[in-house]
């Protein structure tokens, strides 16, 4: 099984500022076979990045995916109100499928 | 408009079966993988199984297998996940989500989520 760990757990940040989230898998995810969702409370989760660093449709362009291997990373480039929420990533490359134990990313 | 609609929250007693469900509009269901995942309260995102509703072809996390049932009934556009005695760590909010035409895929669409509650 691949173990997702992010980094850090929460992330205190003031609109306006840059957030850098950081995802590390135990073995090489795939292709790569990695995605990022972002879930507000009582909301279901929202696909934000696939394949690393494709954005899903609909998503605003200050959101964005990089990485390989084992190391990946979403970037806020300037957060919106909107933005602030808990972020998941998951590896679809190898089964069981798995998310990470996700990043809360807090108003300052 | 794709959309995935889930049953309502449910309340049960620790060893009773049940059976929640997820059906899809707005695109062709069977043609795309359904996924099942679980949250605790105040918990992150675990993938419990998926299934495949043109041929029923179902993947279970290891963490799952045997603890669940996923089944898809593709004349109603609907799947399923059930439960044959339920247990209170069965408490959790579980979403469906699809996937595409192939099984290692991100899950693009999301149901609300529908809330199970085990409590004597």
């Amino acid at each position: 099984e691949i173990v997702l760990t992010q980094s850090p757990g929460t992330l205190s940040l003031s609109p306006g500022e840059r957030a850098t989230l950081s995802c590390r898998a135990s073995q090489s995810v795939g292709s790569p076979f990695l995605a990022w969702y972002q879930q507000k409370p009582v909301q279901a989760p929202r696909l934000l990045i696939y394949g690393a660093s494709s954005r899903a449709t609909g998503i605003p362009d200050r959101f964005s995916g990089s990485g390989s291997g084992t190391n990946f990373t979403l970037t806020i480039s300037r957060l919106e109100p909107e933005d602030f929420a808990v972020y998941y990533c998951q590896q679809y490359g190898r089964s069981p499928l798995t998310f990470g134990p996700g990043t809360k990313l807090d108003i300052k | 408009e794709v959309q995935l609609v889930q049953s309502g929250a449910e309340v049960k007693k620790p060893g009773e079966s049940l059976k929640i469900s997820c059906k899809g509009s707005g695109y062709r269901f069977s043609s795309y993988w359904i996924g099942w995942v679980r949250q605790m309260p105040g918990k992150g995102l675990e993938w419990m199984g998926s299934i495949y509703p043109g041929d029923s072809d179902t993947r279970y996390s290891p963490s799952f297998q045997g603890q669940v049932t996923i089944s898809a009934d593709k004349s109603i556009n609907t799947a399923f996940l059930q439960w044959s005695s339920l247990k209170a760590s069965d408490t959790a909010m579980y979403y469906c989500a699809r996937g595409s035409y192939d099984f290692w895929s991100d899950y693009s669409f999301w149901g609300q989520g529908t809330l199970v509650t085990v409590s004597s």
